[in-house]
């Protein structure tokens, strides 16, 4: 199965500076690569995602690039803001052998802070 | 439209009670699956079903039972409850089981295990 790695764990910036999460997966199957945003007390929301088929997207501040080859791929958060701060999940598609069930893997989460 | 939906939100249990999380969605989803969230190990897979009548297990199965008579309900069953189940569970939903379609979150449920 995938096995998804997520770096930093924590992740302190102020307000206006940019924010990186790292993520590398294991299966070079994987084809799809969503990121979620999880607030205090609710559920996660996917924020952007991105498929192999391109290496980078943007939306407004955020952007994620993917790098096939080293199985890779990186949130980018610009001028960020104090409602930004949550916990941000990475996530890559998990096909099995058979390529016929669908299931995400998740990354273990990064606690984003931007202090005022 | 609602989204997801779980009941309750939070519950507080004795070791090897009983007990269903429940789970509900109105956006007519094909895929269905159950999360638990401990800290510092993000979400794993728990169950998932990929239709009406089909249910496959995840990561971590052990434990629970799942079933999905319909296509809006997906509960999941705490049979002999055990502290090593106390966590938030999130229930969560996508159009089909490609793995293109977002998936959408419910707003979880605290489970404590005593």
């Amino acid at each position: 199965g995938e096995n998804v790695e997520q770096h930093p764990s924590t992740l302190s910036v102020q307000e206006g500076d940019s924010a990186v999460i790292k993520c590398t997966y294991s299966d070079s199957a994987s084809n799809y690569f969503p990121w979620y945003k999880q607030e205090l007390g609710k559920g996660p929301q996917l924020i952007i995602d991105i498929r192999s088929n391109v290496g980078e997207k943007k939306d407004q501040r955020i952007a994620v690039t993917l790098n096939k080859t080293a199985k890779h791929f990186s949130l980018h958060i610009t001028e960020t803001q104090p409602e930004d701060s949550a916990v941000y999940f990475c996530a890559a598609e998990d096909i099995n052998s058979g390529g016929s069930n669908y299931k995400l893997t998740f990354g273990k989460g990064t606690l984003l802070t931007v202090n005022p | 439209n609602a989204g997801v939906t779980q009941t309750p939100k939070f519950q507080v249990l004795k070791t090897g009670q009983s007990m269903t999380l429940q789970c509900a969605q109105d956006m007519n989803h094909e895929y269905m699956s159950w999360y638990r969230q401990d800290p510092g190990m993000g979400l794993r897979l728990i169950h998932y079903s990929v239709g009406a009548g089909i249910t496959d297990q995840g990561e971590v199965p052990n434990g629970y039972n799942v079933s999905r008579s319909t296509t809006e309900d997906f509960p999941l069953r705490l049979l002999s409850a055990a502290p090593s189940q106390t966590s938030v569970y999130f229930c969560a939903s996508s159009y089909s089981f490609s793995g293109t379609d977002t998936q959408y979150f419910g707003p979880g449920t605290r489970l404590t295990v005593l």
